[in-house]
């Protein structure tokens, strides 16, 4: 059992909708991340929040907005969408330590994204 | 920056054959190494990983050793099943700006026929 779930796991919106991908972490970690999934193409690390603190936006479209209320939750809101944004979405979680060493992100299902 | 290189598949293998998903990085520093696996319809899950040179990680008949000479964490298991069928992704993570920040191969599929 990973301890992160996410919700929806499938969505189709249209490029005109809003919605928003919730990612919540039932395992104590203080740093949560967002991951797009595309065909063929390596996991593009999109976001990251360490201590509710975003410090890491990998050059992401507008369109994308992510929000971070607390340490156990992380959505990301979703508006006029294009069809190539279509993909599976990806939330983990780590515990980053203040020394400095790594640790294991811990991967929920994701959520399955159509736009059309 | 940091990258990772790991073979194209599908893989395609009988029962029992034996499993080597070659894996190669390139990387600043002193990473450490990750295999996860994604089985259909669900997220990455941590297989098995390495902090450092010549570390052998291992889980469930699977094992890779951290060569640091040939910057390399290739996958192995002596006899697969079917239900080894999923896709192996290799990562190495390194801890940057205060966050884990970890850089994925693109995945390889392996298909294992009874």
């Amino acid at each position: 059992e990973t301890g992160v779930t996410q919700t929806p796991r499938h969505l189709v919106m249209g490029m005109t909708n809003k919605k928003s991908l919730k990612c919540e972490q039932h395992l104590g970690h203080n740093a949560m991340y967002w991951y797009k999934q595309s065909a063929k193409k390596p996991l593009e690390l999109m976001f990251v929040y360490s201590l509710e603190e975003r410090v890491e936006n990998n050059s992401v479209p507008s369109r994308f907005s992510p929000e971070c209320p607390n340490s156990s939750h992380l959505f990301l809101h979703l508006h006029t969408l294009q069809p190539e944004d279509s993909a599976l979405y990806l939330c983990a979680s780590s515990q980053d330590l203040a020394s400095g060493s790594t640790d294991t992100q811990y991967f929920g299902p994701g959520t399955r994204l159509t736009v059309l | 920056g940091d990258s990772v290189t790991q073979m194209e598949g599908p893989v395609t293998l009988s029962e029992e054959a034996f499993l080597t998903i070659n894996c190669t990085y390139t990387a600043t520093g002193y990473p450490s190494l990750f295999w996860y696996v994604q089985y259909p319809g669900e997220g990455l899950q941590l297989l098995l990983k390495a902090t450092k040179a010549d570390d052998k990680g291992s889980n469930k008949g699977f094992e890779a050793t951290y060569r640091k000479e040939t910057t390399s964490f290739h996958l192995e298991k002596g006899s697969v099943q079917v239900s080894d069928s999923a896709v192996y992704f290799c990562a190495l993570s390194d801890h940057s700006g205060g966050y884990q920040k970890v850089t994925f191969g693109t995945g390889t599929k392996l298909q294992v026929i009874p």
